[in-house]
């Protein structure tokens, strides 16, 4: 199976910072990369789909890059809303796999 | 609006089984792939299964190979998975979750989730 090892784990971060989370793929994954966000008690939301883009709805703040095995998700001006937990997921071959997670929280 | 109302979660005891099930309204079921996805008790995500848009491919992880069955009823707009041989490392919260394409690419909706706990 393809292992995601996402970094960091946990970051604490400002309203306002720029905030980078690496994704690496143990193999090659293409393009077959999606970005989620999770709320406490609540379930994922699709951020970004195929390594790069923007979902419908999603604020323009976050975008994601990368192709093979290194991808990040970039938030430009973290905002209060945006303290959760993110995750990558890779689709590219079975067993589909995600990141273990990396959790931003407030400084 | 996509709804995913997922049903039959619960306390169940080591060995025994359970099926839930996932109502799903707001789009047409039969043209894309669904998955289950569980996550434990303040961990994080782990897919479970996949099945395609008309039934025809299955996939599963590792974990529960041999144990789960997923399907679907594109006639009822339902998604199901049968859980046999339950074990403890199986209580999680199951989602239901839709995915973009016809068999496995990105998760665009999710549902809420039911709690499968397996304990004696």
């Amino acid at each position: 199976a393809i292992q995601l090892t996402q970094s960091p784990s946990s970051l604490s971060a400002s309203v306002g910072d720029r905030v980078t989370i690496t994704c690496r793929a143990s193999q090659g994954v293409s393009s077959g990369l999606a970005w989620y966000q999770q709320k406490p008690g609540k379930p994922p939301n699709l951020l970004i789909y195929d390594a790069s883009n923007l979902k419908s709805g999603v604020p323009s703040r976050f975008s994601g890059s990368g192709s093979g095995t290194d991808f990040t998700l970039t938030i430009s001006s973290l905002q209060p809303e945006d303290f959760a937990t993110y995750y990558c997921q890779q689709f590219n071959s079975f067993p589909l796999t995600f990141g273990q997670g990396t959790r931003l929280e407030i400084k | 609006q996509v709804q995913l109302v997922e049903s039959g979660g619960g306390v169940v005891q080591p060995g025994r089984s359970l099926r839930l099930s996932c109502a799903a309204s707001g789009f047409r079921f039969s043209s894309y792939g669904m998955h289950w996805v569980r996550q434990a008790p303040g961990k994080g995500l782990e897919w479970v299964a996949v099945i395609s848009y008309d039934g025809n491919n299955k996939y599963y992880a590792d974990s529960v190979k041999g144990r789960f069955t997923i399907s679907r009823d594109n006639s009822k707009n339902t998604l199901y998975v049968q859980m046999n041989s339950l074990r403890a490392e199986d209580t999680a919260k199951y989602y239901c979750v839709k995915d973009v394409r016809t068999e496995a690419a990105d998760l665009d909706y999710w549902g809420q989730g039911t709690l499968v706990t397996v304990s004696s």
